[in-house]
């Protein structure tokens, strides 16, 4: 079952401009870890947020998590066109598994 | 380098053909996992392994098998039983997990499996 639902599924900004991807779970986790994804590629792991921290950031990216709400943002800051992406939220929820969401579609343009 | 190995990279397949796909990583991690992701959708969990000759059904484990007989490989057997195997195949791997935390997976670049 997915666990994580990404909002919106797609985005389509301007080179320059924030992006903002939220992604909303239904029960509890240990953890919820964002992914990006090029067109036909392996996803590539972005950032790690442990259920009791509420931001981190990691160079242009900056995560936050509120467990009451059940949700999570990933803000990408000066976008390029090079972050054109899918992005994924996935949440451990002490199964030793991940579970996805079904994404956000990036499209950013020069 | 290290990383993960999927191959091969495309796939086709005959209906009622098995077919076996292959995950081989120089990690030294214990814990390998596949996935399944169809067109816009997200990643589907086919099965996993946490140590060698132990491996566990994820959701969707119906119509394929796998084995795990060395620490660095995880094979995928997609067999005739999976009635809409056409899809894009990820295989992952990540450091053994402790209690209940798991941490960051490691992707391969995927198979894409065709079935004509």
């Amino acid at each position: 079952s997915q666990q994580g639902e990404e909002d919106p599924q797609a985005l389509s900004i301007q080179e320059g401009e924030n992006a903002t991807m939220n992604c909303s779970y239904k029960t509890s986790i240990n953890n919820l870890q964002w992914y990006r994804q090029n067109s036909g590629r392996g996803l590539v792991h972005l950032i790690l947020i442990r259920s009791n921290e509420r931001e981190k950031h990691s160079g242009r990216l900056r995560v936050t998590l509120d467990t009451s709400k059940k949700s999570s943002s990933l803000l990408i800051t000066a976008s390029r066109a090079a972050d054109t992406a899918s992005y994924f939220c996935a949440t451990a929820s002490g199964y030793s598994t991940l579970t996805f969401g079904k994404g956000t579609m990036l499209l950013v343009s020069p | 380098d290290g990383g993960i190995t999927q191959s091969p990279k495309y796939l086709f397949r005959k209906e009622g053909q098995n077919v076996t796909l292959s995950c081989e990583q120089n990690l030294n991690h214990d814990a390998m996992y596949w996935y399944r992701q169809d067109p816009g959708q997200g990643l589907r969990l086919i099965y996993y392994s946490q140590i060698v000759n132990d491996f566990q059904k994820g959701d969707i484990a119906e119509g394929y098998s796998v084995s795990r007989e060395k620490k660095e490989s995880f094979p995928l057997t997609v067999t005739s039983a999976q009635k809409n195997p056409t899809a894009f195949y990820l295989c992952a791997s990540t450091l053994r997990q402790t209690g209940s935390y798991t941490g960051e997976l490691f992707f391969g670049e995927g198979s894409r499996l065709t079935v004509l």
